[in-house]
């Protein structure tokens, strides 16, 4: 079946850490989604890409990287600029169009050791 | 700028009763509008959509019409069940900027059996 896999389900991060959470889609999908949920609140967008090699900043970009060396990969690192990293993240693709529902991936909760 | 609207949650609601969860918009252009559902633990699944004015979205007994005059995308069930139970979110998408996509905030629906 074809989705949208996050890894790891749980990730927890030590003061000064960089850590990375990995989005892989067999969806064939060229444009792929970072969002941040906290609780009770809806969704933020971090970084999107819509094409290889391509990705450009989202309202709260601020203390995150991401790459897009390959389309099914998008990858999110979560840097120790980031002061309140504690939140679930969620990865998206879509096809690129204003009218394309995104496709979710089952999230990664990150919290602070 | 681009926004969506939804009532404040939670709602709570006995088993068989109506539902209707409000969302209006405020978008530049035609967007394209959507209703996701996300249940404990999960990512955003796609619920239905509209793309046009006066288009009625519909899936698993919900139904929402596109109202270009009213600007409003309201979520319509006629008997809920204790499966139901889940975080509703609005969305909005426009075929400029980068297609991206903006959430409400979600509203959390509680069905009581």
């Amino acid at each position: 079946d074809g989705g949208i896999t996050q890894s790891p389900k749980y990730l927890f991060r030590k003061e000064g850490q960089n850590v990375t959470l990995s989005c892989e889609q067999n969806l064939n999908h060229d444009a792929m989604y970072w969002y941040r949920q906290d609780p009770g609140q809806g969704l933020r967008l971090i970084y999107y890409s819509q094409i290889v090699n391509d990705f450009q900043k989202g309202d709260i970009a601020e203390g995150y990287s991401v790459s897009r060396e390959k389309k099914e990969s998008f990858p999110l690192t979560v840097t120790s600029a980031q002061k309140n990293p504690t939140a679930f993240y969620l990865c998206a693709s879509s096809i690129v169009g204003g009218n394309q529902p995104q496709h979710f991936g089952d999230g990664t909760r990150l919290s602070i050791l | 700028g681009n926004s969506v609207t939804q009532m404040e949650g939670p709602v709570t609601l006995s088993e068989e009763a109506f539902l209707t969860i409000n969302c209006t918009y405020t978008a530049t252009g035609y967007p394209s509008l959507f209703w996701y559902v996300q249940y404990p633990g999960e990512g955003l699944q796609l619920l239905l959509k509209a793309t046009k004015a006066d288009d009625k979205g519909s899936n698993k007994g919900f139904e929402a019409t596109y109202r270009k005059e009213t600007t409003s995308f309201h979520l319509e069930k006629g008997s809920v069940q204790v499966s139901d139970s889940a975080v509703y979110f609005c969305a909005l998408s426009l075929n400029t900027g980068g297609f991206k996509t903006i959430f409400g905030a979600g509203t959390r629906l509680f069905v009581k059996a």
